[in-house]
């Protein structure tokens, strides 16, 4: 049972255009909810994150909003840069954040020049 | 600031011996460090949670006998795969958790990955 859902395995975006990466949850217990970005063979980076207390939080270039009576997140990035080009891990975890992290299985983002 | 290194990069072994990986956190000293496991494809799988001093806990269906976690101090854990077989040939990434001082949760900080190749 996949609990974090990432249903777009790919995503190709112009440069300058805004990328929008999407998550799904199922499980009602999470409350935090991040984002990562991860180049091949390398581990992940830690992006942006969201409390559910909250429906946006906005950092630089990325914004996530949160919307949880539909259990849905996204992830905003404007505006793409090649350099954004990477895979996306959307993750959630319960209790704040003190649980495991649950993580989707990413989704490819391309930044066209 | 928050550097994870993972030794080695990369392993290839034959079958039936054992591998050991080590993951560190460089600056920073690390109440919890994490060991995930990904396939091609597919999403990071939380192996097991290791907190200095204790024993790893480990998630439903990993063989603890099989991935031995040793976390010896706040900023060294290792991962020992024994007796390894094709099957376990995967990319293993460990994370650290660094201390957020009363935040709401405390960030995870992963490591470059190990790709293991058993033969």
């Amino acid at each position: 049972d996949q609990q974090v859902k990432q249903n777009s395995p790919s995503l190709s975006v112009q440069e300058g255009r805004i990328s929008i990466l999407n998550c799904d949850y199922t499980n009602s217990m999470f409350d935090y909810f991040l984002w990562y970005k991860k180049y091949p063979a390398e581990g992940p980076t830690f992006l942006i994150s969201i409390s559910s207390i909250k429906d946006k939080n906005e950092d630089g270039r990325f914004t996530v909003f949160l919307n949880k009576s539909a259990k849905h997140l996204s992830l905003h990035i404007v505006p793409s840069q090649p350099g954004d080009s990477a895979v996306y891990f959307c993750a959630a975890s319960a209790k704040g954040g003190s649980e495991k992290l649950v993580f989707g299985k990413g989704t490819k983002l391309t930044v066209n020049p | 600031g928050a550097v994870v290194s993972q030794h080695p990069s990369w392993v290839i072994c034959k079958s039936g011996t054992s591998v050991k990986i080590e993951c560190r956190s460089l600056d920073f000293q690390a109440t919890t460090m994490f060991w995930y496991r990904q396939f091609p494809k597919q999403s990071l799988m939380l192996m097991a949670t290791s907190n200095e001093g204790s024993k790893a806990t480990y998630e439903q269906g990993v063989e603890k006998d099989k991935f031995l976690i040793n976390h010896a101090s706040l900023t060294l854990s290792t991962l020992t795969v024994t007796s390894a077989h094709p099957e376990d040939s995967s990319f293993y990434i460990c994370s650290a958790s660094m201390p957020s001082g009363g935040a709401v949760t405390d960030t995870q900080y992963f490591g470059p990955g190990t790709r293991l190749t058993v033969l």
